[in-house]
């Protein structure tokens, strides 16, 4: 089975300075990884995906994500924070081959103070 | 280009009775994706339609039920409806069913169902 967890349900982060969400994932076999964000009242907006190759994967609005297969884990990075970052951050996992359905961590809000 | 469109984007319903959702997917897409959002939780996959046939389910009673058109638009069909229905419900749409996992879904911005 496949399970995703976010340690932490909140992060606080002053704006301009670097900010890290944690996602650590549970899966048999090679898992394909996401990365959401959902504003108020939104759905989820795809940021980044880790496939295969480069660990380091760079998304949209200057985000990226490390993958580190010996940890299990996928944590989403950003080197410098804005107040407009402020959301609810979701890390999925979906295994590769047929018929395998995204299951979506629990969430992170992401606070970041001006 | 129309991203996923869902209607309505607000819904109250007491208990026992039943209501309809539906989803429209980005252009280019021909599956479809339901999930719920509990407050303060990830989204929870319901099922997903592709060729107008639900492929894949997750752990969900038969009240949730569901339907693809040939335009690929969908309707999720919640019966005899619970206090705990009360989330905002999701549509996701993708490309080629379940046979891309590599690919991102395409989210719309949800109904919020509340249940009196």
């Amino acid at each position: 089975a496949q399970s995703v967890a976010q340690p932490e349900d909140q992060v606080n982060v002053a704006e301009g300075n670097p900010l890290t969400v944690k996602c650590t994932y549970s899966v048999s076999g090679n898992p394909y990884l996401f990365w959401y964000v959902q504003y108020p009242n939104r759905g989820l907006q795809f940021l980044l995906k880790y496939i295969t190759g480069d660990n380091l994967v760079k998304g949209s609005y200057g985000f990226e994500a490390e993958f580190n297969k010996s940890q299990t884990s996928f944590h989403l990075k950003k080197p410098s924070a804005l107040v407009s970052d402020s959301a609810l951050y979701f890390c999925a996992v979906r295994s590769k081959g047929y018929g395998q359905n995204f299951v979506f961590g629990p969430g992170t809000r992401l606070s970041v103070l001006p | 280009d129309a991203g996923v469109t869902q209607s309505p984007t607000h819904l109250i319903k007491t208990r026992g009775q039943q209501v309809t959702l539906r989803c429209s997917p980005k252009s280019g897409h021909d599956t479809v994706s339901w999930y719920q959002q509990a407050l303060g939780q990830g989204p929870q996959f319901i099922f997903q339609y592709y060729e107008e046939e639900e492929r894949q389910r997750g752990n969900f009673p038969d009240r949730f039920s569901g339907h693809q058109f040939p335009n690929y638009s969908s309707e999720l069909n919640v019966n005899a409806l619970l206090l705990g229905d009360s989330a905002l419900y999701l549509c996701a749409s993708s490309f080629g069913g379940a046979m891309y996992s590599n690919q991102p879904q395409h989210f719309g911005d949800g109904t919020r169902l509340s249940i009196l």
